[in-house]
């Protein structure tokens, strides 16, 4: 079955500390992964794709074919970071499969 | 530029009946994909359309359906509403097909209430 699992439906992050959101995947093949983020009172947003192999506000994420994992760091925390991160893949069908989502709260 | 904009943005509706929602993407996209997001299930893909044709459908039934117009504003509809239907649909619009080769801008959503 193709599925996105991010294991944590919380996470709380002082600010200047690390993040890792984690992101694990179940899928034959080479899949196509991406990071949504969704800002307080904003709208759903891409912020990377693997494909891109980019740094976006200082958010890197790396695919692990072996791991069957797509962990979205980042080294330092801001306040502004706090909002809901979604991990999606691409199947072969072009059709989008999301995570339930993780809350990232940035502790002052 | 005028971000996807979606209407209504609330409505509650009773158990039996049908709805319409309305999204109008950014100027010159063409593509509009069609989103439901609960609780429970999260985000899950409806349908994408392009050039008024049905590109791609998520697995939902029958009662879901949708159209695109030649402005590329698209619709979608439920029948006989459930209580399970209750949810946010978010629309989202890229310049082309392909949920990956573009990026996707999505609507603010409309909230769906059936009672």
């Amino acid at each position: 079955a193709q599925r996105v699992t991010q294991p944590e439906k919380l996470l709380s992050v002082f600010k200047g500390a690390p993040v890792e959101l984690k992101c694990n995947y179940s899928y034959s093949g080479s899949p196509e992964l991406f990071w949504y983020v969704q800002y307080s009172r904003q709208r759903l947003q891409l912020l990377l794709r693997h494909i891109s192999r980019e740094s976006i506000k200082g958010f890197t994420a790396d695919l692990n074919k072996g791991e069957t994992s797509f962990h979205l760091k980042k080294p330092f925390a801001q306040e502004e970071d706090s909002a809901m991160y979604y991990c999606a893949l691409l199947n072969r069908d072009d059709k989008i499969i999301f995570g339930k989502g993780t809350r990232l709260h940035i502790l002052p | 530029k005028a971000g996807v904009t979606q209407t209504p943005r609330y409505l509650i509706k009773t158990r039996g009946q049908q709805v319409t929602l309305s999204c109008s993407p950014i100027s010159g996209h063409r593509s509009v994909s069609w989103y439901q997001q609960t609780p429970g299930q999260g985000l899950q893909f409806l349908f994408e359309y392009f050039s008024e044709t049905q590109r791609n459908k998520g697995n939902f039934p029958g009662r879901f359906s949708g159209r695109q117009f030649s402005n590329s504003r698209s619709e979608m509809n439920v029948s006989t509403l459930e209580l399970g239907d209750s949810a946010l649909y978010l629309c989202a619009s890229s310049l082309s097909p392909g949920q990956g080769s573009y990026e996707q801008y999505f609507g603010p959503g409309t909230r769906l209430t059936v009672t």
